[in-house]
């Protein structure tokens, strides 16, 4: 089975600053997804960007990035000029590419991440 | 097009009663979701609905746990005999065909489950 595991449970960053989230995850698999999930007060879930592991470049969507590393299991978000609408908790979530083989997503435990003014 | 739906936004019921959680998933999105959010759980998977196939219960905790879809859109999430650690909120997420790009899933807003 696989796991994702997010180290910091808190995060603080000042307002335009950049802040990088961790996240690991575990699995055997070769072919698979990786997102990163915002979850503001409201709980509405809301993709912040995805990364196909067969994609060796890292994804980028605008003021956020990350660094997909494979080898290490490694999936770290970059937020570049925080701003305080970025304050909500983020979840890491992995999926097998496997299409018949539970599609499920797996998260992590989240960051809540605080955006000072 | 209009997103993910749920509802009610939240319920509370007493302990041992059943309640049903209703799911309207993107118009068009043959796979639907649910997962439960819990302070001592985290984000856990349930079940998942793929078209006309025989749905993945994996997830589903106990047998109090039931969840239909009908006419491969509406969904309803059913909790028998609800207990306290039924509390939590019940997420719903739907998605197109699962092998294609963009590969993610939509969530709902989610019902917010309190049991007294």
């Amino acid at each position: 089975a696989q796991t994702v595991t997010q180290s910091q449970p808190e995060m603080s960053v000042q307002e335009a600053e950049t802040v990088t989230l961790s996240c690991t995850y575990d699995t055997s698999e070769s072919d698979y997804y990786l997102f990163w999930y915002k979850q503001p007060p409201s709980r509405q879930m809301i993709l912040v960007i995805r990364q196909e592991a067969y994609k060796q470049q890292n994804a980028t969507e605008n003021r956020f990035s990350v660094n997909f590393q494979k080898a290490a299991k490694s999936f770290s978000l970059k937020i570049s000029d925080s701003q305080l609408g970025d304050a909500a908790m983020y979840f890491c979530a992995y999926r097998s590419a496997k299409g018949n083989a539970g599609n499920m997503l797996t998260f992590g435990g989240g960051t809540r991440l605080m955006v000072k003014p | 097009g209009a997103g993910v739906s749920q509802s009610p936004s939240n319920k509370v019921t007493e302990k041992g009663k059943d309640v049903e959680l209703r799911c309207d998933p993107i118009s068009g999105h043959t796979a639907l979701y649910w997962y439960r959010q819990s302070l001592g759980q985290g984000l856990e998977f349930l079940i998942y609905f793929q078209g006309n196939s025989a749905p993945d219960k994996s997830g589903l905790p106990s047998d109090r746990f039931s969840a239909e879809r009908t006419g491969g859109s509406v969904s309803t999430l059913t909790i028998q005999r609800t207990q306290q650690e039924d509390s939590a909120v019940y997420l719903c997420a739907s998605s197109a065909l699962v092998t294609s790009y963009p590969y993610e899933q939509y969530f709902g807003p989610g019902t917010r489950l309190t049991v007294t």
